[in-house]
């Protein structure tokens, strides 16, 4: 069955880079997502890339996507407090014309001053 | 503003009292979607709707109902609450092209005790 998995928790200190790593089962996957959630707020798109793709940079941000292995990663780099949220990695499924998600348990992540 | 709204943000009910979380979204967008946030778990998808009398089941479906009549609005509704439907549940919603970025309500924090 389709499932995703992430670690849990991550503590980095501010200015470190931050490395969040997802597998996925699904090889049918489309998209590759990954979301932020603040502190009591719904969650917001950071950025995402598509399965035939390898990496895709956005400012401070890396994604690297290992296809054979089924592993996605997120890099922030020079991490701030305000980077402190909880970030979901994300696969999307089309099947028949519909789109279907399964989303992480997500993962914690404390920047320390 | 573009957004999506839930209402309500915060509900306390007893066992089998039905209830509705509204959801409605001012971005014309075809896919909207529910899903329930509980800890370790991550978010999982209840239902989806690719347009206008268009449902599809997630991954939790049992003991939920939705209804999609309307373009902008997308409620849930549980007729029969139970204590394990307790969690924090979202409303998001998409254009239905691949890729695309889906929006995400507040939430509502849903007790049954």
């Amino acid at each position: 069955g389709e499932d995703v998995e992430q670690s849990l928790f991550l503590s980095v200190r501010e200015g470190d880079s931050s490395v969040i790593n997802c597998t996925y089962t699904d090889s049918s996957s489309t998209y590759l997502y990954w979301y932020k959630q603040e502190p009591g707020a719904g969650l917001q798109l950071l950025t995402y890339i598509f399965s035939n793709m390898d990496m895709k940079q956005d400012q401070r941000l890396t994604v690297l996507l290992n296809k054979k292995d089924k592993h996605l990663s997120l890099r922030i780099a020079d991490t701030q407090t305000g980077d402190s949220a909880i970030y979901f990695c994300a696969e999307s499924m089309e099947t028949s014309g519909t789109y279907k998600y399964i989303f992480g348990t997500g993962t914690r992540l404390k920047v320390l001053a | 503003e573009a957004q999506v709204t839930q209402n309500p943000r915060y509900l306390i009910t007893v066992t089998g009292k039905k209830l509705t979380v509204t959801c409605s979204q001012n971005m014309n967008h075809e896919y909207m979607s529910w899903y329930r946030q509980d800890p370790g778990l991550g978010l999982r998808q209840i239902y989806y709707s690719m347009n206008v009398e268009v449902t599809d089941k997630g991954d939790v479906p049992e003991g939920y109902k939705v209804s999609r009549k309307e373009k902008r609005n997308f409620p849930l509704i549980l007729e029969s609450p139970s204590p394990n439907q307790t969690s924090l549940y979202f409303c998001a919603s998409s254009l239905a092209k691949r890729g695309n970025e889906q929006y995400f309500g507040p939430g509502t924090r849903l007790t049954v005790t």
